[in-house]
């Protein structure tokens, strides 16, 4: 298994500009996520999916969409990018068992808007 | 709201010693999960141990071990011999039992750990 994983791992984009962060995972997971981290900070929830279809609001949402058309990918997307949406992009999956729940995280993409 | 403190920001450790990183977090829950991810220089995050509210034992994951007081709402993590690479920032996250949709971690700010030869 892959895991979780997360493409670009490094963007550079202009003031304005708009891009789509990927993130796939092949464990099957119900529950996705995705979190920033802005520098000496740990991580913010951004928006989240309970399955395909549900996506919801979590801590720090504006500026950002996403979209969860099946149970593997978790796109998020930014619109008009702005200087303080530079920052670290972590997507994480889990699912809930008897054990609980524990979530995976992705390698994270890096970007940074001039 | 729940909040996690890491009141240590930068931590050091010789290298095949013990070092206990501190973490409190506050909560009106009563069953909730608590976790320590460690994030390298590689940045990605990484699982160390995790913790049931409900479970009054303490875990443990070969090195790593916690120490966990309810009431006291703390939750340390030891790192019983130290090796280079454990060298990384760790951080404390809580998150609530009631599934997915409730379950975002919050997370501390971080202590950054560094082991010395």
């Amino acid at each position: 298994n892959a895991g979780v994983t997360q493409t670009p791992k490094f963007r550079i984009l202009k003031i304005g500009q708009s891009m789509t962060l990927q993130c796939a995972q092949d464990m099957n997971h119900n529950y996705m996520y995705w979190y920033r981290q802005d520098p000496g900070m740990g991580l913010k929830l951004i928006y989240y999916s309970v399955g395909a279809g549900i996506t919801d609001k979590g801590e720090v949402p504006n500026g950002y969409n996403v979209s969860r058309s099946t149970t593997e990918y978790f796109p998020l997307r930014l619109e008009l990018a702005a200087p303080s949406q530079t920052s670290v992009y972590f997507c994480a999956s889990s699912s809930i068992n008897d054990l609980g729940e524990t979530q995976y995280f992705g390698p994270g993409t890096r970007l940074l808007v001039l | 709201a729940q909040t996690v403190t890491q009141s240590q920001p930068e931590m050091s450790v010789q290298e095949a010693e013990t070092v206990t990183l501190s973490c409190t977090y506050d909560t009106s829950e009563s069953n909730y999960y608590l976790f320590w991810y460690k994030q390298p220089p590689s940045r990605q995050m990484i699982l160390v141990i995790r913790q049931e509210a409900y479970k009054q034992q303490n875990a443990t994951e070969n090195r790593f071990s916690v120490n966990f007081q309810k009431a006291a709402k703390s939750f340390s993590l030891k790192i019983s011999d130290s090796q280079l690479g454990d060298t990384a920032m760790y951080f404390c996250a809580f998150m609530k039992r009631d599934g997915g949709s409730q379950g975002n971690l919050i997370f501390g700010k971080g202590t950054k750990l560094s082991v010395k030869p």
